[in-house]
């Protein structure tokens, strides 16, 4: 059974860091595409970034919000993802998703998610 | 940058099909996805690449994907069906985009 389990969220002032994390269990974490998507109270979905499979180059995709600011990584011998978030802003305030990526030819989506960690960004 | 629109409510009545539209740009031409989000809960994956179900999933769920619009229908909609569904597309440009999502209500 695919478990994704996200810890690290709480309250920060404007300005700060925080970092995520996300434990995986029940797949080859290794191989999987891996994303944030986060959530903003009473908003909708927003998908943060990713970071491939280090077989795939390991590389990272941000979107634009975040971008320069919010740093994905990943510990493959943990089966652990990660997100370092700086210089927070107040409109970064959600609930903040990691999932499992499906990719092909003209295809992405999130076939997994966790239960969603809250980061709350307030002086 | 590439955009998603979705009707912010429907209503059904229960035991009724509901159909909420996803609206784009030669969306046909694009692979859709659809979540399920009940409130206090993740998001749950319900239709992929436009009308396959995961595993799990009610029959009653379906998807269809044409021109400049994605729809997902629920058929025989039950109190369980409450929830906000979001579409998801794959942009080359743009990359992921969500829609604004669609509140259900099942009256």
């Amino acid at each position: 059974e695919v478990q994704l389990v996200e810890s690290g969220g709480g309250l920060v002032k404007p300005g700060g860091s925080l970092r995520l994390s996300c434990a995986a269990s029940g797949f080859t974490f290794s191989n999987a595409w891996m994303s944030w998507v986060r959530q903003a109270p009473g908003k909708g979905l927003e998908w943060v970034g990713r970071i491939k499979s280090k077989t795939d180059g390991g590389t990272t995709d941000y979107a634009a919000p975040v971008k320069g600011r919010f740093t994905i990584s990943r510990d493959d011998s943990k089966n652990t993802l990660y997100l370092q978030m700086n210089s927070l802003k107040t409109e970064d305030t959600a609930v903040y998703y990691c999932t499992t990526d499906v990719v092909g030819a003209g295809v992405y989506y999130f076939d997994y998610w966790g239960q969603g960690t809250l980061v709350t960004v307030s002086s | 940058s590439y955009e998603l629109t979705q009707p912010l409510s429907v209503s059904v009545a229960l035991g009724q099909t509901a159909r909420i539209t996803c609206g784009g740009n030669n969306i046909g031409s694009k692979n859709v996805h659809w979540y399920q989000q009940k409130p206090g809960q993740a998001p749950v994956l319900v239709i992929y690449r436009d009308s396959n179900r995961p595993s799990g999933i009610p029959e009653r769920f379906s998807g269809s994907n044409s021109g400049n619009t994605a729809t997902l229908t629920i058929s025989r909609a039950q109190a369980g069906d409450e929830a906000d569904y979001y579409c998801q597309v794959w942009d080359s440009s743009t990359d992921v985009v969500f829609g604004g999502g669609t509140k259900l209500t099942v009256l």
